[in-house]
């Protein structure tokens, strides 16, 4: 089993590119997450899918568009990149109930 | 809302050493608590957790303790290598749903040295 899969793994965008960050498990979890990361401010909730068909906004959701295509895929876009959105963004799943999240191992993003 | 604080790092120890991160929260009803760790270039992976209060985490040698009068959930290994080196982030799901979000504290950076 894969796991958590993030790709890609680096990007360099410049100021109002857009871009789409995918994610896909195989671990069958019902609900997915993606964080942003930043120094000195931990893991913030960006969007969450509790199940397929379903999407909610998180703590930081302004800038951002995601999709659950699949229980499998949950995608993460951005529509016009600025300088703020630099970050290491990190997609996790979780059956539910357990409230134990596995995570991919992030995309680094640079907008310049 | 629910907010989880973590001791100010980053922690320098040398090989042996006693180990203690302290993480206190805040948070409605009676939250589950974890503490995550990650590695260099990897994402992160749970360590322990802890879902009722006076419950014990352990893995790794690692412990915490879900203590409701103190709101705390402090980290602690007896005796730290070089390979825990690493940055560590307490948690909380405040439940009640099954969608599992969680709330980080800012994380801890761990160095020990041999």
């Amino acid at each position: 089993n894969a796991g958590v899969t993030q790709t890609p793994k680096f990007q360099v965008l410049k100021t109002g590119q857009s871009m789409t960050l995918q994610c896909a498990q195989d671990m069958n979890h019902n609900s997915m997450y993606w964080y942003r990361q930043d120094p000195g401010m931990g893991l913030r909730l960006i969007y969450y899918s509790a199940s397929e068909g379903t999407t909610d906004k998180g703590e930081v959701p302004n800038g951002y568009n995601v999709s659950r295509l699949n229980k499998r895929e949950f995608s993460l876009r951005l529509e016009s990149a600025a300088p703020s959105q630099t970050s290491v963004y990190f997609c996790a799943g979780t059956r539910g109930g357990s409230y134990e999240q596995y995570f991919g191992p992030g995309t680094r993003l640079t907008v310049t | 809302g629910d907010s989880v604080t973590q001791m100010e790092g980053p922690v320098t120890l040398s090989e042996e050493a006693f180990l203690t991160i302290n993480c206190t929260y805040t948070a409605t009803g009676y939250p589950s608590l974890f503490w995550y760790v990650q590695y260099p270039g990897e994402g992160l992976q749970l360590l322990l957790k802890a879902t009722k209060a006076d419950d014990k985490g352990s893995n790794k040698g690692f412990e915490a303790t879900y203590r409701k009068e103190t709101t705390s959930f402090h980290l602690e290994k007896g005796s730290v290598q070089v390979s825990d080196s690493a940055v560590y982030f307490c948690a909380l799901s405040s439940g009640g749903t099954s969608y599992g979000k969680l709330t980080f504290g800012q994380g801890t950076i761990l160095t020990v040295h041999p």
